[in-house]
């Protein structure tokens, strides 16, 4: 089983849209969470932590529930500039910071 | 807003051949990473740095790979012989303290081109 596995996509959404992008992580001992955007052929760039209790950042929503090892992003209202990969991220330990392999996101005017 | 360095943005080079990647971390930063990405895969960590030695590194990270911090501002990743699976874009990242919790801190990445 991979580390770390998301929705490959894409997801084509009109804009205005809520999407939401899945991720599941293999290590039960993993400890620290992010969501990470990736612009095409640029580098990646943190999104947001995500948090036990959940955690939002105007129209995005993280959660995280370690009991099925599941992480989501929730993105509210889409907007154009949303268009890009989303990298779902885990820490197990010390600075090995492993990623997904990332869900594609268009939204469409 | 500071930010991380990397030079040079592509490179070409033949099998064989030596490569040296440039990254200048952020400068109050005290973790320095390699990572790459070979085209339409995922970022893959090769190694992390702190107090001038390797604290990680991964399976990638064999004897063909080096990295070093040869002053108080560069950190560099050497490919001592490039193979054409080498090709991919190479991302340094910084990150003020150690621990998951902290940000990793991206450089535009450098592209190598293997032929």
């Amino acid at each position: 089983r991979k580390e770390v596995e998301q929705d490959p996509g894409p997801f084509n959404v009109p804009e205005g849209a809520t999407v939401a992008f899945n991720c599941t992580y293999s290590n039960s001992a993993s400890q620290s969470f992010f969501w990470y955007r990736q612009d095409c052929r640029k580098e990646p760039k943190l999104l947001m932590s995500v948090y036990s209790s959940g955690n939002e950042d105007g129209r995005f929503t993280a959660q995280l529930n370690r009991a099925s090892q599941y992480i989501s992003l929730l993105i509210r209202d889409s907007k154009l500039s949303d268009s890009a990969t989303y990298l779902c991220v885990v820490n197990n330990y010390g600075q090995n910071f492993v990623f997904g392999p990332g869900t594609r996101l268009s939204v469409l005017p | 807003e500071p930010e991380v360095t990397q030079t040079p943005s592509h490179q070409v080079t033949q099998m064989g051949q030596e490569v040296i990647l440039r990254c200048v971390p952020i400068s109050n930063h005290l973790y320095f990473y390699w990572y790459r990405q070979i085209l339409g895969q995922k970022v893959e960590f090769l190694v992390s740095f702190y107090n001038n030695e390797i604290s990680e590194k991964s399976e990638i990270f064999d004897d063909q790979f080096s990295v070093e911090r040869p002053d108080g501002s560069n950190f560099t990743l050497k490919i001592r012989s490039t193979k054409l699976e080498d090709s991919a874009m190479y991302f340094c990242a910084s990150s003020e303290a150690g621990g998951g919790a902290n940000e990793l801190f991206f450089g535009e990445g450098s592209r190598l081109t293997v032929l």
